[in-house]
């Protein structure tokens, strides 16, 4: 298995709350990404990066930041959760375009 | 951006028939077409993928379609097991940028 590691791997937080997850790689890939996974909706793009401190916006990213300061780490922010946030967020690596994609174990969120 | 299409949402089959799944894609651009396995409790899994200047490919009970003009792609598994009971989906990439159809949840039933 590719060395993808996401944490926590279950939180529950309030509405309003700031949110961290943190997808890590030991791959070093330069592709990486965050998915929200939804009854009904698949796995929708959050935000992805093409390398270290270049980010760009999926088709949901609103509510949503990402930070990645160092090839193996790639952190999502949720400034203010909301219970429209719940979800189970999956981060995915890329050594290279149009190659296969692995992906971490996911982040159960719960905004409550 | 890119818009990918998945059909059916869910899909039943008794084992030893073959599953069809279907996808649509509307950029043109995109030329690279994987399908992923998500078991319960895991993050998705490559399963085969195809490329945008190949018809079709296949690798054992699994096999992908690819149609360009039409822009549309498909899995077929033949002699379903048990075991491929899971969530599958489809995706159109081009380049890093890589969306993923709503998926389909097959049940096959011994």
């Amino acid at each position: 298995d590719a060395g993808i590691t996401q944490s926590p791997r279950h939180k529950v937080t309030e509405t309003g709350t700031p949110v961290t997850l943190r997808c890590h790689q030991t791959e070093n890939h330069r592709y990486m990404y965050w998915y929200r996974q939804d009854p009904g909706h698949g796995l929708r793009l959050i935000h992805y990066s093409y390398g270290v401190k270049d980010t760009d916006k999926g088709e949901v990213s609103d509510g949503y930041s990402v930070s990645r300061s160092k090839t193996e780490d790639f952190l999502l922010t949720l400034e203010s959760a909301t219970s429209s946030q719940t979800s189970v967020y999956f981060c995915a690596t890329l050594d290279s375009p149009n190659t296969e994609a692995f992906f971490g174990q996911g982040t159960r969120l719960t905004v409550v | 951006g890119e818009n990918v299409e998945q059909h059916p949402s869910t899909l039943s089959v008794q084992e030893g028939d073959s599953a069809v799944i279907k996808c649509t894609y509307s950029d043109s651009a995109s030329n690279y077409f994987p399908w992923y396995k998500q078991e319960l409790g895991k993050g998705p899994q490559l399963i085969i993928d195809i490329r945008s200047n190949v018809g079709e490919k296949k690798d054992q009970r699994i096999a992908v379609t690819l149609n360009k003009t039409a822009k549309h792609f498909s899995l077929h598994i033949t002699e379903t097991q048990p075991e491929d009971s899971a969530v599958y989906f489809c995706a159109a990439s081009r380049e890093y940028d890589m969306r993923f159809g709503a998926g389909t949840r097959l049940t096959v039933k011994p």
